[in-house]
C-alpha cells in the first residue's frame, strides 16, 4: 500500500469556523487529489495538484482552497465551514505515468 | 448528466454465484477505465484496470464496450469476502481528473 496518511481522521466543528485537512504521502507521487464522498453522489473531485504549487479546481471546488508547498503534503482548507461540507474526505495520489490512484484512509468531518 | 452511472444495487447473491455489474459513461473522450473496491468505512482500492480487449484477473473479468459506452465487471464463484461496494471510474483523454460512479453494493450470502 502507498504511504498516505490523513489528519485528522475525525473532526467535529461548528459552522463558520475554518478547518484544514492534511494529506501526507511518502511515495513521491506527482499528483495529489482531494475528494469528498457523500451518499448518492459517489466520490467528487474538489481540487487536485500536479506538482508543487500547481493546483487546479475540480467539480465541487466552491468553498474550498488547497495548497501544496512540498511534494509530500497537500492541504485542504474550508475557509468558513458550512453544514453542507459535512462529508468524508479522501486524499489520493498518483504517479505521472500510471493512472492508478492510491487513497488515504479518509477524514470524517461533521459541521454542526 | 453524470459522467458515470452505475446501478447502486444492492446485489445480494449466494456464495458461488456469478454476478455482473455494468457502468455507463457519457463522454466519448473517456480513455481509461477502472474498477475500484470499497469496503464499508474504508478507502477505495484498485481492483483492476479495464482494457479495450477485456481482461481477467482470477475470478474477475472486466469488459469495455466503447460503441455503447459501458464497462462491465463479472465476478465468478462469489466469496463472502467479495462483499463490498464496487466503483466504476473513468478518465477523460489527456485529463488529470477521474470520474467516479456512485458504486454498486454487493453482499454475498452464506
Amino acid at each position: 500500500d502507498a504511504g498516505i496518511t490523513q489528519s485528522p481522521r475525525h473532526k467535529v466543528t461548528e459552522t463558520g469556523t475554518p478547518v484544514t485537512l492534511r494529506c501526507h504521502q511518502t511515495e513521491n507521487h506527482r499528483y495529489m487529489y482531494w475528494y469528498r464522498q457523500d451518499p448518492g453522489h459517489g466520490l467528487r473531485l474538489i481540487h487536485y495538484s500536479y506538482g508543487v504549487k500547481d493546483t487546479d479546481k475540480g467539480e465541487v471546488s466552491d468553498g474550498y482552497s488547497v495548497s501544496r508547498s512540498k511534494t509530500e503534503d497537500f492541504l485542504l482548507t474550508l475557509e468558513s465551514a458550512t453544514s453542507s461540507q459535512t462529508s468524508v474526505y479522501f486524499c489520493a495520489t498518483r504517479t505521472g505515468g500510471l493512472e492508478t490512484q492510491y487513497f488515504g484512509p479518509g477524514t470524517r468531518l461533521l459541521v454542526l | 448528466r453524470k459522467e458515470v452511472e452505475q446501478d447502486p444495487g444492492p446485489f445480494n447473491v449466494p456464495e458461488g454465484a456469478t454476478v455482473a455489474f455494468n457502468c455507463t459513461y457519457s463522454n466519448s473522450a473517456s480513455q481509461s477505465f477502472f474498477w475500484y473496491r470499497q469496503d464499508c468505512r474504508k478507502e477505495p482500492k484498485l481492483l483492476m484496470s479495464v482494457y479495450s480487449s477485456g481482461n481477467e484477473d482470477g475470478r474477475f473479468t472486466a469488459q469495455l464496450n466503447r460503441a455503447s459506452q459501458y464497462i462491465s465487471l463479472l465476478i465468478r464463484d462469489s466469496k463472502l469476502s467479495d462483499s463490498a461496494t464496487y466503483l466504476c471510474v473513468v478518465n477523460i483523454r489527456s485529463g488529470n481528473q477521474f470520474y467516479f460512479g456512485t458504486g454498486t453494493s454487493l453482499t454475498v450470502i452464506p
